[in-house]
């Protein structure tokens, strides 16, 4: 069964420092994700990205924050000047349809230090 | 605004009981799906079900079922004679639409499931 594979699996950066990470969703979807999860709480939305552009970003995807199709079929979400409060688990997911079903990575845990 | 409610945040019990968690959404739209993913120990988000808001179906899927009940606005999920591996984190979802078809979950907070032998 086709998978969304997110590369590293886990990362620990300083405070300050750029992270990328990054995600190869299925080849044949065209709707692309990043979720955020900190740890012990909720799944939470950063943004949706479709043809080549943002749909729709929630209030934490701010500044820091950025995504890119470099390629073609990775989908990378950097964060630019990391903060501690960034630590989380972040999900990338892909669907076909763009509602109807997603299929989530296994996620990139990232901690700040 | 759309919402997903999981009233329950942690449940325990004892192997080979019955469990329900539940989940209440709200939503103006008429036409979205919901979901349920569990989140094991490891951290993946594990698809288990979708539903769609003209599909008033119960689901059975051995010892997985679901049920969608528009009239509340609650989708349950029932883990019949509960097992040690059943033991996880789920979460119940809500698509939401915006532009186009791109549409996002929007998530409740999880109950925390411990299934004990």
């Amino acid at each position: 069964e086709p998978e969304v594979t997110q590369t590293p699996s886990h990362q620990v950066t300083q405070m300050g420092q750029e992270v990328i990470l990054r995600c190869v969703p299925i080849s044949n979807h065209l709707y692309f994700y990043w979720y955020r999860q900190i740890l012990g709480q909720k799944v939470e939305f950063l943004v949706s990205f479709y043809n080549n552009e943002i749909s729709e970003k929630s209030e934490i995807f701010d500044d820091q924050f950025s995504v890119e199709r470099p390629d073609g079929s990775n989908f990378t979400l950097k964060i630019r000047s990391t903060k501690l409060e960034d630590s989380a688990m972040y999900f990338c997911a892909s669907s076909e349809t763009g509602g109807y079903g997603y299929t989530f990575g296994s996620g990139t845990r990232l901690t700040v230090v | 605004a759309q919402k997903v409610t999981q009233a329950q945040t942690e449940i325990s019990v004892v192997e080979k009981e019955d469990v329900t968690l539940d989940c209440v959404y709200e939503t103006r739209d008429t036409t979205y799906y919901l979901f349920w993913y569990k989140q094991p120990p490891s951290g993946e988000l594990v698809f288990l079900i979708r539903r769609n808001s003209f599909d008033e179906q119960n689901e059975i899927s051995g010892r997985y079922s679901w049920n969608f009940q528009k009239s509340t606005s609650s989708f349950n999920f029932t883990i019949t004679a509960s097992q040690v591996v059943d033991s996880a984190v789920y979460f119940c979802a809500l698509s939401e639409p915006n532009a186009g078809n791109n549409r996002k979950l929007i998530w409740g907070l999880g109950t925390s499931l411990a299934v004990n032998p």
